[in-house]
């Protein structure tokens, strides 16, 4: 069965730090992945995607992520997080084989403390 | 930018109700889909619906559920009997083609009483 991971619920930075965000999925398919933000009673925002190509992809608002095959991830990362980014962070795994639905993982979220 | 928008934000509703939840979709977004937030859980995918058809369901998506798209821009996701259990937010998507990037619009959250 398909299943992602995002092994931490919470995670606390200062503003200005860098963040890393962890996802790993469990697919025996061909995956393409993304990044949602969840602001506070906000709807999903797609953060970046990955189909195919080069495996590491940016995205809005300065995230990338880097696809993993050999580790089944897809890790978030920022280089200086800024207190706006303050929300709930989620990976979201799609496959070729397994028609248009997408699995998500549970959830990260961010806190920046000033 | 286009943007999947949904209606209406917030309903409350008592038990054993029918509900619709409206949406409309991306103007030229072939396919739709419908996934679900129960409070402090994962999101969840209901249904995916394309050429006036489900494509795709979970076993979530029984028969108190339907989907229909009444016309060239709404989707709409229908709950006949609603349930206790079935307080959410109801987030709806659209994608332009099969498996390309689903847009989700800002979701309705459901609360039945």
């Amino acid at each position: 069965a398909q299943s992602v991971t995002q092994p931490d619920i919470h995670i606390t930075v200062s503003e200005g730090a860098s963040l890393e965000l962890r996802c790993n999925y469990s697919y025996g398919a061909t995956p393409y992945l993304f990044w949602y933000v969840q602001s506070p009673g906000q709807g999903l925002q797609l953060l970046l995607k990955y189909f195919s190509g080069d495996t590491l992809v940016q995205g809005i608002k300065g995230f990338e992520a880097e696809f993993k095959r050999s580790q089944s991830s897809f890790n978030l990362r920022k280089p200086s997080v800024h207190w706006s980014d303050a929300a709930e962070y989620f990976c979201a795994v799609g496959a070729l084989e397994y028609g248009n639905k997408l699995v998500f993982g549970a959830g990260t979220i961010l806190r920046v403390k000033s | 930018e286009p943007e999947v928008t949904q209606t209406p934000s917030h309903q409350v509703t008592q038990m054993g109700q029918e509900v619709i939840l409206r949406c409309v979709p991306i103007s030229n977004h072939l396919y739709f889909y419908w996934y679900r937030q129960i409070l402090g859980q994962k999101v969840e995918f209901l249904v995916s619906f394309y050429n006036n058809e489900i494509s795709e369901k979970s076993e979530i998506f029984d028969d108190q559920f339907s989907v229909e798209r009444p016309d060239g821009s709404n989707f709409t996701l229908k709950i006949r009997s609603t349930k206790l259990e079935d307080s959410a937010m109801y987030f709806c998507a659209s994608s332009e083609e099969h498996q390309e990037t689903q847009y989700f619009g800002p979701g309705t959250r459901l609360l039945v009483l």
